[in-house]
Order: C-alpha cells, then sequence, then structure tokens
C-alpha cells in the first residue's frame, strides 16, 4: 500500500537560512499534519490542512509557515533557521471528515540538521 | 488541556514473553481516541492499534492488544510473544474527536532479549 512520502529524507542548513520540506500523503487522503520531534522527545504538532485550508495550528513558530495544494501535497517553510529548528520532522497524512476521526499515518520523516 | 502520561522510560522482556506498557490520560472529553505507535530505530512511526473512547470492547491488533479502562482514564498496551523486531519506542497519544492534533506520551522504550 502507497504510504506519506516525505523529501528530502536529510536536509543541512546553516544558521539563518532557509528550508522547504515536502510532503505526498497517501493517495486520496485530504488532510495533512505537521509534526516536530526534537532529540529525545516525543513528536509535538505544529499545524494541520484540511482540504487545503489551515485547520488547527500549534505550536508553530512565526518563522515556519505552511500550505496544502490542489494536490493535496503540503510543504512547510522554514525562515531564519536556527539551531534549536533541528529536529525530525514528520508528515501525517488521513482522510477524514470535518471532526477529524481517522488515523493518522506518518511519513518516515525528514531531518533537519542546522549547523 | 489533555495529558498524556507514559510513567515508564524503559522496560525489557525477553523473547516470547508478554509485557505491558502503561499509559494514563487526563481529559474533560468525552469524545476521543487513542493510540499506540511505535518507533524502531529507523525513527519511522508506525501505527500499532487505535481505540474509540465510545467502545467498550478493548482493541486487539494479532499479538497487540489493549486494556482500556475509561472510568481510571488508562489505555496499557499488551504485547504477546514478544519478538526481537518489537524492539522499539512506544508512544501513546491522544486525539479528541474535533481537533487535529495528537498529544503524546514521553515514551516507552522496550528492550527485547534473547
Amino acid at each position: 500500500a502507497a504510504g506519506v512520502i516525505q523529501s528530502p529524507r536529510h536536509l543541512i542548513k546553516e544558521k539563518r537560512e532557509t528550508a522547504t520540506l515536502k510532503c505526498y500523503p497517501i493517495p486520496r487522503h485530504d488532510t495533512v499534519y505537521w509534526y516536530q520531534q526534537g532529540p529525545g522527545q516525543d513528536p509535538q504538532f505544529l499545524i494541520s490542512f484540511y482540504e487545503k485550508m489551515q485547520s488547527d495550528k500549534g505550536s508553530i513558530p512565526d518563522r515556519f509557515s505552511a500550505q496544502q495544494f490542489s494536490d493535496y501535497h503540503s510543504e512547510l517553510n522554514m525562515s531564519s533557521l536556527e539551531l534549536g529548528d533541528s529536529a525530525l520532522y514528520f508528515c501525517a497524512s488521513s482522510l477524514e471528515f470535518p471532526g477529524g476521526r481517522d488515523t493518522q499515518y506518518f511519513g518516515p520523516g525528514t531531518r533537519l540538521t542546522v549547523l | 488541556a489533555q495529558t498524556v502520561t507514559q510513567s515508564q522510560p524503559e522496560m525489557s522482556v525477553q523473547e516470547a514473553e508478554t509485557v505491558t506498557l502503561s499509559c494514563t490520560y487526563d481529559t474533560s472529553e468525552s469524545d476521543y481516541y487513542l493510540f499506540w505507535y511505535k518507533q524502531p530505530p529507523s525513527r519511522q512511526m508506525i501505527l500499532v492499534i487505535r481505540q474509540e473512547a465510545y467502545k467498550q470492547q478493548n482493541a486487539t491488533e494479532n499479538r497487540f492488544s489493549v486494556n482500556f479502562q475509561k472510568a481510571a482514564k488508562s489505555f496499557s498496551l499488551k504485547i504477546s510473544d514478544s519478538q526481537l523486531g518489537d524492539a522499539a519506542m512506544y508512544f501513546c497519544a491522544y486525539k479528541t474527536g474535533t481537533a487535529s492534533k495528537l498529544t503524546f506520551g514521553t515514551g516507552t522504550r522496550l528492550q527485547v532479549t534473547l
């Protein structure tokens, strides 16, 4: 079965640079979620989109922005990168009606290292 | 705010034995879902099992089963016939029926020994 695809898998950036992470949800899934997992920590919810509209927002820094496109893929844009942004970034997708009742399936993650 | 607590940072089990991982949660919601995710060394987040709060019957998936005690707000995971491939970090997670986000516990690292 097709899974969530994330690219790139690994990314190395310098401080103050920008980064763009991409997520391709499972076919027919209409909702995507972004999570950040720091070293030794549990994943923290950043933001989600349902049918190309932002549906929920968590602890996402103002330096980050995201959107979902007409083909349902999503991009997380990160600017003015800081050392503390080094983490594993997960995208997850689900098929759900308004109300968020279905299960989230995670991609393999993008490991971002900021030097 | 909803919280998820996993009080066992590490657990160890011998191959073929049974182990139970604990999880408690705090919520005032009546409509919610509970999950166990497995994160092996590859760091992939893999869904193990899910439970709807309105269902009284405990969910099972092959060797994995849960003990859902709604009044006690407890959601433990039992792994039977443990295998070496079960070694991983296990996260308990909670989601309301209306919100998008998953709230995770801090995880339990499971070691499987020969």
